[in-house]
């Protein structure tokens, strides 16, 4: 099975500053999620991220917010960009594995608290 | 639109069996996950139905029924460790994970 590497695992930032959260899986995948878990809900896809091309982002969520790299096919970074209190959150980076992607694999998390 | 459905909160006691149940509409199906949440941690993967049928293992089973778009998580001689949330999601027609918003699980002794 997969194994994610995340990090940070936590932060607390200042309001209009960014930060970059990187994701390190130890093998070799295609695709990588990012989703975003306010406090007491369940999972929301921010964007999936493809080696060697722009990621896809979902409906409500922009690159200029959420710039992400995969510069490989082990490696990933989300960026949160231009914080506010609302960016207060769970970030979570995911892949799958196994016939039919049938394993979901999540790195540990980073808590963001933003003042 | 594309809805997973579950009880927002269960109590049950130590030692005890406990069934949650998730139902589904969503474009399409390829398959249904259930994960287990810590508070402040991420999902851990517990079980992966495609096919209709119950899938054991361990204390934990899983059920699904496509035509009636429902599942749910049996758990089995419950531990105090068990207290988590568990998040149903279903693979749609896009390959996208939609997540149901969880069901909080509190075990009593």
């Amino acid at each position: 099975s997969a194994v994610i590497s995340q990090k940070p695992s936590r932060d607390i930032c200042q309001r209009g500053t960014s930060l970059t959260i990187q994701c390190q899986v130890d093998s070799q995948v295609t695709m990588m999620f990012w989703y975003r878990q306010q406090p007491g809900q369940s999972l929301t896809l921010i964007a999936t991220a493809n080696q060697g091309s722009e990621a896809t982002y979902e409906s409500g969520f922009v690159i200029d917010k959420f710039p992400i790299s995969r510069p490989n096919l082990t490696f990933s970074t989300l960026t949160v960009s231009n914080m506010s209190p609302e960016d207060s959150s769970i970030y979570l980076c995911s892949t799958t594995e196994g016939t039919g992607a049938s394993q979901v694999f999540f790195g540990s998390g980073t808590q963001l608290s933003v003042l | 639109g594309q809805n997973i459905d579950q009880p927002t909160e269960m109590t049950a006691t130590e030692g005890a069996i406990v069934q949650i149940n998730c139902t589904y509409q969503t474009s399409g199906f390829n398959g249904l996950f259930w994960y287990q949440q810590h508070a402040g941690e991420a999902p851990t993967f517990l079980s992966y139905n495609v096919l209709d049928g119950l899938e054991e293992k361990g204390r934990f089973s899983s059920f699904l029924s496509r035509s009636k778009g429902y599942s749910y998580l049996l758990l089995k001689e419950l531990q105090m460790k068990d207290s988590a949330s568990y998040l149903c999601a279903v693979r749609d027609s896009n390959y996208q994970l939609i997540w149901g918003a969880g069901t909080k699980l509190i075990i009593k002794p």
